[in-house]
């Protein structure tokens, strides 16, 4: 079975303020994560995946096999990046996703 | 271009009624899929399409059920509406790929059932 946890449901920071939304997940075989992110009043959209090794609106994600770990960090968090974020999960052949509960996610100015 | 296109985007039901939720997508995605979004509990699968005429169960599928009779629509059905049955409900659609690829979302379908 696929699990991804993620233990904060709130976080709160400062403009310019380091950020880290931390996702673990429990899987057998070898993962594919994502990072989703949803603003206020918009739709889901994939924030980055950990295959494409890329920065997106500064964020990154490293893949960390031996703790099975999938943090999202940025550096400097700005207002627009209050939002919800969802870690997810596949694996091999199965395109389904496992999502995490998500994290919301308030930069204060 | 619209991606994923869902209809309605608000509705309330009274307990007992039924009513069917449309998801439609142009990018010729195999796979469609509806999940359900409540409060501390993320998205949560409900069923799921791999292409025409094929629909699986997923995490939370009863008192729901599905139907792709064509390859851009993706409909959901209540039979007899439910209070536990409000929720936000989110339509997606990937392409086949490996890896796998990522999930286009719609903009949400927000239902009351009194």
């Amino acid at each position: 079975a696929q699990r991804v946890t993620q233990p904060e449901k709130l976080l709160s920071v400062f403009k310019g303020a380091p950020v880290e939304l931390k996702c673990n997940y429990s899987y057998s075989g070898s993962p594919e994560l994502f990072w989703y992110v949803q603003y206020s009043r918009q739709r889901l959209q994939l924030l980055l995946r950990h295959i494409s090794r890329e920065s997106i609106k500064g964020f990154t994600a490293d893949l960390n096999k031996g703790e099975t770990s999938f943090h999202l960090k940025k550096p400097f968090a700005q207002e627009e990046d209050s939002a919800m974020y969802y870690c997810a999960l596949s694996g091999g052949s199965n395109y389904k996703l496992t999502f995490g509960k998500g994290t919301l996610l308030t930069v204060n100015p | 271009n619209a991606g994923v296109t869902q209809t309605p985007k608000f509705r309330v039901l009274k307990t007992g009624q039924s009513m069917t939720l449309l998801c439609a997508q142009d990018m010729n995605h195999e796979y469609m899929y509806w999940y359900r979004q409540d409060p501390g509990m993320g998205l949560r699968l409900i069923h799921y399409s791999v292409g025409e005429g094929t629909t699986a169960k997923g995490e939370v599928p009863d008192g729901y059920n599905v139907s792709r009779l064509k390859k851009q629509n993706f409909l959901l059905g209540l039979e007899s509406a439910a209070p536990s049955q409000t929720s936000v409900y989110f339509c997606a659609s990937s392409s086949y790929g490996t890896p796998n690829q990522p999930q286009h979302f719609g903009d949400g379908t927000r239902l009351s059932i009194l």
